[in-house]
């Protein structure tokens, strides 16, 4: 069975311009989880979507935003780019049904903003 | 708020070494525990996990015991290898529904030399 897969694996764009990031994840799971990981900050939660509606947020300005498709792919938007928004951009897929939140990541998509 | 702290690395060893990698967490609940692991350029997968008090997860060599009483799921291998070079993250995932949010430790990078 394929993974989760996240394009583009590499972008780079400058400060102001906005960005979307794809996530396919893995056949048959249906709740998608974003995070975003730096040097400084670590691994931290964006949101999660489930059946094409959001139903987590993390604490991320409205520059952030996703949404999900009804084959359960999933996307990330950042409009007016900043250099902090810098990051791995890692996306996660879970099992229907299960009862814990054992995620399955991507290999992430590396974000330079200059 | 749930938070978890991981021992600062990096932490180098040589081949065969016993490595201890130390975790403690706060949480509200009854939350699972995980330990992921990140190869150089990918992204996580899942090491092992515990979902209650007294478990123990297991894989590749790698344990980790779920201490409800010292609040702690530290990592250990009894002989490491030089493929066992990457960045360990300690997390967890409150309650048993299956969709809250991962909540990471800051990470350590473990360095394994011939």
């Amino acid at each position: 069975k394929a993974g989760v897969t996240q394009t583009p694996r590499y972008l780079i764009k400058t400060r102001g311009q906005q960005v979307t990031l794809s996530c396919s994840p893995i056949s048959g799971h249906r709740s998608v989880s974003w995070y975003q990981q730096t040097p400084g900050q670590g691994l931290q939660f964006l949101f999660e979507y489930f059946s094409e509606t959001q139903r987590n947020k993390g604490n991320f300005p409205g520059r952030f935003s996703g949404r999900q498709f009804s084959n359960s792919r999933s996307e990330m938007n950042v409009s007016t780019l900043e250099l902090g928004d810098s990051a791995l951009y890692l996306c996660a897929s879970t099992r229907p049904g299960q009862k814990y939140n054992e995620q399955f990541f991507g290999p992430g998509t590396r974000l330079t903003v200059l | 708020g749930n938070s978890v702290t991981q021992m600062e690395g990096p932490v180098t060893l040589s081949e065969e070494a016993f490595l201890t990698i130390n975790c403690t967490y706060t949480a509200t609940g009854y939350p699972s525990l995980f330990w992921y692991v990140q190869y150089p350029g990918e992204g996580l997968q899942l090491l092992l996990k515990a979902t209650k008090a007294d478990d123990k997860g297991s894989n590749k060599g790698f344990e980790a015991t779920y201490r409800k009483e010292t609040t702690s799921f530290h990592l250990e291998k009894g002989s490491v290898q030089v493929s066992d070079s990457a960045v360990y993250f300690c997390a967890l995932s409150e309650g048993n529904s299956g969709n809250t949010p991962l909540v990471f430790g800051k990470g350590t990078r473990l360095s394994v030399i011939a």
